[in-house]
């Protein structure tokens, strides 16, 4: 059926190392996004892509890096996880017409 | 900083009773509206989209949009417990135009 597929539903992680999310869209999508998702804080926006190879910053990309180097895989790099990182992660896409977004089920990410 | 509010609830409403949501956003220059639904423990999933100025209904539930008042909401009809959930609502805010902005949510419990 779906559509869009997070590699991972649980990860444990140790400070300093460095993490990989994985998140893969079937629909032809040409828009993905990586929010991160605490209590009391709401859906906060750390990179988007609306296209390969393109990136833009969201709202608190400190830490984080992206790759989108295929249409539907969009990365998101931890590059020292560290434990104000942990989380839960969702990936979603969108269509060109900036329609609403499918999410993943979420990367719940742990960093100890 | 551009902002969507909601009210956090608890909104408690009845079984077959009519539970309204209220959104409202900062940034005039906002086009697209959405709601979504999480359940506890799941990612968000779209139930509805609006675009212009009154009301669009889908089953059970309708939206609302005042540009004007920068006004959202959602009347949810004939409310059951499985509508249980935490509703969120997303504006478009970024530069690219597709990525949202989302509400902390409002937790909505329906008791039978």
């Amino acid at each position: 059926d779906v559509k869009v597929t997070q590699s991972s539903r649980y990860l444990v992680k140790r400070t300093g190392e460095k993490v990989f999310l994985e998140c893969v869209q079937d629909m032809d999508h040409e828009n993905m996004f990586w929010y991160r998702q605490d209590p009391g804080l709401g859906l906060r926006l750390i990179y988007f892509s609306y296209d390969v190879k393109m990136k833009e910053k969201g709202d608190i990309p400190e830490g984080y890096s992206v790759s989108r180097e295929k249409k539907e895989r969009f990365s998101l790099i931890l590059e020292s996880a560290s434990t104000n990182q942990t989380s839960m992660y969702l990936c979603a896409s969108s269509d060109y017409g900036g329609g609403g977004y499918t999410f993943g089920s979420g990367t719940r990410l742990t960093v100890v | 900083q551009k902002e969507v509010e909601q009210n956090s609830g608890p909104l408690s409403v009845p079984e077959g009773a009519i539970a309204s949501l209220n959104c409202t956003y900062s940034d005039r220059g906002s086009q697209s509206f959405f709601w979504y639904r999480q359940y506890s423990g799941k990612s968000p999933e779209l139930i509805m989209s609006i675009y212009s100025n009154g009301d669009k209904e889908d089953g059970r539930f309708t939206a609302q949009l005042n540009k004007a008042s920068q006004y959202v909401s959602l009347l949810i009809r004939d409310s059951q417990p499985s509508d249980s959930a935490t509703y969120l609502c997303a504006v478009t805010g970024y530069q690219a135009g597709t990525a949202l902005i989302f509400g902390k949510g409002t937790t909505l419990s329906v008791s039978s």
